[in-house]
């Protein structure tokens, strides 16, 4: 499974886009780019996927480089609801296996 | 449409005893998985089930154990417990076999004294 690299931290102001980037020099061709998040004391919740093409749903964008080394998932109005932690994680094509790392806190403030 | 439901949500049990917990996932979604949360070590995968079959495990000792039933629901099982099985366990479902997207539920909270 290829290693994300994310910061441990991160704040952002109430009503500002918030840019969480995360690392996975390691990927391969057929792995895809998933963002989780897991607010304090609920089970994680799926955000946004993507492989090659930047993404966006009602939640979030996903911008995955050109070369795939890299990814940043975008909230474009941070609410205070926002503040959880955010897990990055490549995954392969098959199966449902995924592996979190330590994420980062998202913390914002009003 | 219901999430996914774990019972119990907490429970305390202490060294030597077992375990089951249960896991009942989104209605028309086949795909079961656990993780298990700890402070220490975050959040490991420890089982997936698809259609009664498990199809993948995790790094875990073979005292951690679990099934798939034919309504998808699924248990898990953990034997002789140590003090290191306290965590936060997590099952998540999805409608796939080969999804990414899966749906989390609250977790049961298992404390071992």
């Amino acid at each position: 499974d290829a290693k994300t690299t994310q910061p441990t931290s991160m704040d952002c102001a109430e009503g500002r886009a918030a840019n969480l980037p995360c690392n996975h020099s390691t990927i391969s061709g057929n792995e895809y780019v998933y963002w989780y998040r897991q607010i304090h004391s609920q089970g994680p919740q799926y955000i946004i996927h993507g492989l090659k093409n930047n993404e966006t749903n009602e939640m979030a964008s996903l911008i995955i480089t050109e070369d795939r080394k890299s990814s940043t998932l975008i909230l474009p109005h941070a609410t205070l609801r926002d503040t959880a932690v955010y897990y990055c994680i490549v995954r392969p094509s098959y199966g449902n296996k995924l592996v979190f790392g330590a994420g980062t806190i998202l913390r914002v403030k009003s | 449409k219901a999430g996914v439901t774990q019972t119990p949500r907490y429970l305390i049990k202490t060294r030597g005893q077992q375990v089951t917990l249960s896991c009942s996932p989104i209605s028309g979604h086949r795909s079961v998985s656990w993780y298990q949360q700890t402070p220490g070590q975050g959040l490991q995968f420890l089982f997936e089930y698809f259609s009664e079959t498990q199809r993948n495990k995790g790094n875990f000792p073979g005292r951690f154990s679990g099934r798939q039933f034919s309504n998808s629901r699924s248990e898990m099982n953990v034997s002789t417990l140590e003090l290191g099985d306290s965590a936060l366990y997590l099952c998540a479902s999805s409608p796939r076999e080969a999804s990414g997207e899966l749906f989390f539920g609250e977790g049961s909270r298992l404390t071992v004294l």
